[in-house]
C-alpha cells in the first residue's frame, strides 16, 4: 500500500537562509511525487511535482525538489527563505493501478520564516 | 482561467442536520475530486469522479455522504445525517484526468457541526 511521510509537524527558518521541507514515501510502482502550498483560508496550491526524469524537478515560486529513490524521499527544498513563504506544505504520492491513479497527501508540515 | 469554484464558504449545522455543498471545476477538466481535510491532517479523498462516473469512492461514508455529478461538470457533496466529527474543510479539487497533472483546488467549504 502507498503511503507518505512529513516527518516534522513545523519547520522554521530565518529569512534568506535555505530551507528543506522533508517527505518520505512508499509505493508499490513509480512514484508521481508532488508538493503542495496552502496559504491560511485557501485551497492547496500545486508547487511542483516529479513524474520521470531528472532527480532535481524546479517550481513555482523558486521552490524545487530532490527525488531520491533509494532513499525513497522527495524534499522540498528553497534557496533563501522568504517570510511570505510561511504556509502549510503538503508532499502528496501517486499510485498509478490498472484503471486509474489514487493520490494520497501527508500530514503536512507547517513553515515559519522569521524576519 | 477561472478557478475551482466553491459554495459556500462556511458552514454551520447541529448535528443529525444535512448539509449540501457544490462545486464547478474548471472548464474541460475531465476529473474531479471531494477531499475532507481535518484540522492538523493532510486532505483525505472521498471520491473521485472521471465525467460523470465515479472512479473511487472507497472512503466515503456512504451511509451518510453522497455525491454526484451530472453531465459531467458540477459536482454536490452531501452529508445525512451530519456527525460532530465530519467538522472539516471540504476541498473541491479537479485536473485534466491522467496521472501526469497536478490538482487545481478550490478555496474549500469549511463545515463546524455543533
Amino acid at each position: 500500500a502507498q503511503s507518505v511521510a512529513q516527518p516534522e509537524d513545523q519547520v522554521n527558518v530565518a529569512e534568506g537562509n535555505p530551507l528543506t521541507v522533508k517527505c518520505t514515501y512508499s509505493v508499490s510502482g513509480n512514484p508521481y511525487l508532488f508538493w503542495y502550498v496552502q496559504y491560511p483560508n485557501r485551497g492547496l496550491q500545486f508547487l511542483l511535482k516529479y513524474i520521470t526524469g531528472d532527480n532535481l524537478v524546479k517550481g513555482s515560486y523558486g521552490f524545487e525538489a530532490e527525488f531520491n529513490k533509494s532513499q525513497t524521499s522527495f524534499h522540498l527544498k528553497k534557496p533563501s527563505a522568504l517570510v511570505s513563504d510561511s504556509a502549510l506544505y503538503f508532499c502528496a504520492v501517486r499510485d498509478l493501478y490498472t484503471g486509474g491513479f489514487k493520490t494520497i497527501f501527508g500530514a503536512g508540515t507547517r513553515l515559519f520564516v522569521k524576519a | 482561467e477561472a478557478g475551482v469554484a466553491q459554495s459556500p464558504r462556511y458552514k454551520i449545522i447541529e448535528k443529525r442536520q444535512s448539509v449540501a455543498f457544490w462545486c464547478n471545476p474548471i472548464s474541460g477538466h475531465a476529473t474531479l475530486y471531494w477531499y475532507q481535510q481535518i484540522l492538523g491532517q493532510g486532505p483525505k479523498l472521498l471520491i473521485q469522479f472521471q465525467n460523470n462516473g465515479v472512479v473511487d469512492d472507497s472512503q466515503l461514508p456512504k451511509d451518510r455522504f453522497s455525491a454526484e455529478r451530472l453531465k459531467g461538470v458540477d459536482s454536490t457533496l452531501k452529508i445525512q445525517p451530519a456527525k460532530l466529527e465530519d467538522s472539516a474543510v471540504y476541498l473541491c479539487a479537479s485536473s485534466q484526468g491522467t496521472a501526469v497533472y497536478g490538482y487545481t483546488f478550490g478555496s474549500g467549504t469549511r463545515l463546524t457541526v455543533v
